[in-house]
């Protein structure tokens, strides 16, 4: 069965500096796709980074970047130079490829502090 | 273009009442995805409705429900409302079914009394 892991419940970091924000899935499925979503307080969720099972380089998205290990079945966001708007919650999210719905992580919340 | 729009905003209900949550899709988006969201469970998938069709469901009851126009609205029902309901509900749309990024509306919050 398909399982989204994100071991950091709350994580902080300095403005400024890069973080790296843990994912780690299971799938049987050859086929899938892997997201990143930032929620801020006001409940949007913000589309940040997808990766395709079959990308042979990782994704970028401006100072997003998605750190794919595939044989690790591992999808870490890594944010270069923290702003204090990155401040929100974080979920990691896969959908399969024969599948029709995408199932979420529990979230990480990252406090960048000034 | 406009993101995807969700109506009401914000919602209270008693128990035992029904309501309808409406989503609008990116324009050119055909697939419609439903999630509710609460403190205790995360964000759970409801539906995946896709050209009018349901595609997939989630485990929640028969009292959820769903369905999407012809020109990819979406609608979602909760009869016989209960305290548990009282969440978050999103709609994403994504321009095709299978591995594109989705996007999110601002939410419908349900509070259920």
């Amino acid at each position: 069965a398909q399982k989204i892991t994100q071991t950091q419940p709350g994580m902080f970091v300095q403005e400024k500096e890069a973080v790296t924000l843990d994912c780690t899935y299971d799938t049987s499925d050859q086929s899938y796709g892997l997201f990143w979503y930032k929620q801020p307080s006001s409940g949007e969720m913000i589309f940040l980074i997808y990766q395709g099972s079959y990308d042979e380089q990782n994704a970028t998205e401006g100072r997003y970047s998605l750190n794919f290990q595939k044989a690790r079945k591992s999808a870490n966001l890594v944010i270069s130079a923290s702003q204090l708007g990155d401040s929100a919650m974080y979920f990691c999210a896969m959908r399969e490829g024969r599948g029709f719905k995408t199932i979420f992580g529990a979230g990480t919340r990252l406090f960048v502090k000034a | 273009k406009a993101g995807v729009t969700q109506t009401p905003r914000y919602l209270i209900k008693t128990r035992g009442q029904q309501v309808t949550l409406s989503c609008s899709p990116i324009s050119g988006h055909r697939s419609v995805s439903w999630y509710q969201q609460t403190p205790g469970q995360g964000l759970q998938f409801l539906f995946e409705y896709f050209s009018e069709t349901q595609r997939n469901k989630g485990n929640f009851p028969g009292r959820f429900s769903g369905r999407q126009f012809s020109n990819s609205r979406s609608e979602m029902n909760v009869s016989t409302l209960e305290l548990g309901d009282s969440a978050l509900y999103l709609c994403a749309s994504r321009e095709a079914s299978g591995n594109y990024e989705q996007y999110f509306g601002p939410g419908t919050r349900l509070t259920v009394t």
